[in-house]
């Protein structure tokens, strides 16, 4: 099992320029979703979906677009990339239901992302 | 509305001395309560679980509801104990969702 895949690993962007940030997953999970770590900020929720086709808003949407075509994908776009959403972005899922108890959330190894 | 504070950003202790890392938390329903772990340059992982009472690596935390809180102790700390530990809350009525603390950050010295 390969987990939550997320690519690219690291990425430089220019104010402006839009990009879209990869999370796939091999695990038949229901639930995905999108986190930004900041220093002193902990883990801020920007999207999460609870399956293929729906999507909700977190703490943090402003900026970002998701959707969820497949059970497996889950991509984070970045519409106009703003210094400000410099960050590590964290792409987990999981089970739902009873299951989730058992096993929580699984991340991907984060894309470290800087805007200039 | 729910809310899960970690109080220090940063701790030290010294390796064999006692460690707690302080998590407290408001909702007005029953939570269920995580410990999750970043070791250094790694990916976050699931450490302990309230509802399955175990202790991981040494380590374990107890729910007390009258305080609120979900504090994580380990008896001796070892230097390999050194991560960003963060304490999270799921909702009983949320489908997956975790809410989480800022983090503490461990540093366990020699």
């Amino acid at each position: 099992n390969a987990g939550v895949t997320q690519t690219p690993k690291f990425q430089v962007l220019k104010t402006g320029q839009s990009m879209t940030l990869q999370c796939a997953q091999d695990m038949n999970h229901e639930y995905m979703s999108w986190y930004r770590q900041d220093p002193g900020m902990g883990l801020r929720l920007i999207h999460y979906s609870v399956g293929a086709g729906i999507t909700d808003q977190g703490e943090v949407p402003n900026g970002y677009n998701v959707s969820r075509s497949t059970t497996e994908d889950f991509p984070l776009r970045l519409l106009s990339a703003a210094p400000s959403q410099t960050s590590v972005y964290f792409c987990a899922s999981s089970p739902l239901g009873t299951d989730f108890d058992n096993y929580g959330y699984t991340f991907g190894s984060g894309t470290r992302l800087t805007v200039v | 509305a729910q809310r899960v504070t970690q109080p220090e950003k940063l701790l030290s202790v010294f390796k064999g001395a006692p460690v707690e890392l302080k998590c407290n938390y408001s909702y007005s329903g029953s939570p269920e309560l995580f410990w999750y772990v970043q070791y250094s340059r790694q990916r976050l992982q699931l450490l302990l679980r309230h509802i399955s009472r175990e202790s991981i690596k040494g380590f374990t935390a107890d729910l007390n509801k009258g305080e609120t809180s979900f504090h994580l102790k380990k008896p001796f700390a070892q230097e390999e104990d050194s991560a960003m530990y963060y304490c999270a809350l799921r909702r009983g009525s949320t489908l997956g969702r975790l809410y989480f603390g800022r983090g503490t950050q461990l540093t366990v010295w020699p």
